[in-house]
């Protein structure tokens, strides 16, 4: 079965550093994606960055970026710059098929809060 | 371009009711995804579609849930009758296939659902 776990209930960063957010997942596929939402308090999810199981190069989307360690199964996020208007739940996602079925799951998410 | 459009974005029912919440996806789009967001549980795949066709729907918590997608533009999900404890977050979100494990959910606002 596929899992994303995120370690970090909460984050704190201060405004205009960079930081990571862990992730590590669980799965028996060779081809496989994984993924980064944010969900401000407003409620919805918004996509920030893909990274393929087969791709060689580390994700990168502005500020974003996906730091990708396949062996390690880890697909942490790494946010330069935090803005306060970063602060929000972050969500590590995976895309997988197994057993004739897509499976897109997620983490519990990781609140990050970053301070003037 | 229009998002994924769902309705309503709030609904507060009493417990034996009916509930129906309902998902515009994006144009061109073949598949649907249907979550449930909780704070205990976090994000919980309940159903998805392929091209119209329910593939999986192993996340439905029981007979009460039901989701249809009569046409490629749009989707329901039912609850009958609902319970105190159906009272979350629901999200649509729709993604087309780049490829196995490509192509982002692109996710609805979400209905936010009060059962008393």
């Amino acid at each position: 079965a596929q899992k994303i776990t995120q370690t970090q209930p909460g984050m704190f960063v201060q405004e205009k550093e960079a930081v990571t957010l862990d992730c590590t997942y669980d799965t028996s596929d060779q081809s496989y994606g994984l993924f980064w939402y944010k969900q401000p308090s407003s409620g919805e999810m918004i996509f920030l960055i893909y990274q393929g199981s087969y791709d060689e190069q580390n994700a990168t989307e502005g500020r974003y970026s996906l730091n990708f360690q396949k062996a390690r199964k880890s697909a942490n996020l790494v946010i330069s710059a935090s803005q306060l208007g970063d602060s929000a739940m972050y969500f590590c996602a995976m895309r997988g098929y197994q057993g004739g079925s897509e499976k897109l799951v997620f983490g519990k998410g990781t609140k990050l809060t970053v301070n003037p | 371009d229009a998002g994924v459009i769902q309705s309503p974005r709030h609904e507060v029912t009493e417990m034996g009711q009916e509930v129906t919440l309902r998902c515009k996806p994006i144009s061109g789009h073949d598949y649907l995804f249907w979550y449930r967001q909780t704070m205990m549980r976090g994000l919980e795949l309940l159903i998805y579609f392929n091209n119209n066709v329910p593939i999986d729907d192993s996340g439905m918590p029981e007979d009460r849930f039901s989701a249809k997608m009569p046409n490629a533009s749009f989707s329901t999900l039912k609850i009958q009758p609902s319970e105190p404890r159906d009272s979350a977050v629901y999200f649509c979100a729709s993604s087309f296939n780049s490829g196995l494990n490509t192509g982002e959910l692109f996710f609805g606002e979400g209905s936010r659902l009060t059962v008393l």
